[in-house]
């Protein structure tokens, strides 16, 4: 299995409050990806990065920010929680081509009460 | 209409019967196409790439049909550890540079 490893893999916060999640490969992979999971929705593209500080949006933007400072963290966040985050959030990774073969994380199970 | 559409199922089957899954597409310029399956609570995982002139990888087949724009996924011999969400996902063309996922299929193979 590809090495990437979500944190926290899960969490509860209230509204209003800044959030953090962190994605980690140890692949030297160059694109990763944050994706939200919500039932009856495909996975919906966050953002996504192609280099370290080259970052792009994805379908589902709003309300989150990210940061690839190294080739091998991925962070995420949402700078104030609101409900409608509540879902679950999963990170991925290819090797070399936007959009080849996606490995996935175990994923992060955000509660926003 | 939704970009990348599948019946949610669920299907249940029992084992060793063959079990076929459709996935229809918007957009007729789209260029790739993968399975990918889902276990309850895991993280998706690519199960195969689907290619024009169809593929085959041991118990599961892929086909394409542009003209029709759809693609399905075979499993024949159903297996228990079968059971999953198969998820579809396309890739459009343009340089439109995201994958659009299907919401899934789920499969319930039973003994």
């Amino acid at each position: 299995d590809a090495g990437i490893t979500q944190s926290p893999r899960h969490k509860v916060t209230e509204t209003g409050t800044p959030v953090t999640l962190r994605c980690h490969q140890t692949e030297n992979h160059r694109y990763m990806y944050w994706y939200r999971q919500d039932p009856g929705h495909g996975l919906r593209l966050i953002h996504y990065s192609y280099g370290v500080k080259d970052t792009d949006k994805g379908e589902v933007s709003d309300g989150y920010s990210v940061s690839r400072s190294k080739t091998e963290d991925f962070l995420l966040t949402l700078e104030s929680a609101t409900s409608s985050q509540t879902s679950v959030y999963f990170c991925a990774i290819s090797e070399e081509t936007l959009n080849e073969k996606l490995f996935f994380g175990s994923g992060t199970q955000l509660s926003v009460l | 209409r939704k970009e990348v559409e599948q019946d949610p199922g669920p299907f249940n089957v029992p084992e060793g019967a063959t079990v076929a899954f459709n996935c229809t597409y918007s957009n007729s310029a789209s260029q790739s196409f993968f399975w990918y399956r889902q276990d309850c609570r895991k993280e998706p995982k690519l199960l195969m790439s689907v290619y024009s002139s169809g593929n085959e990888d041991g118990r599961f087949t892929a086909q394409l049909n542009r003209a029709s724009q759809y693609i399905s996924l075979l499993i024949r011999d159903s297996k228990l550890s079968d059971s999953a969400t198969y998820l579809c996902v396309v890739t459009p063309s343009g340089g439109y540079n995201k994958l659009i996922f299907g919401a899934g299929t789920r499969l319930a193979v039973h003994p």
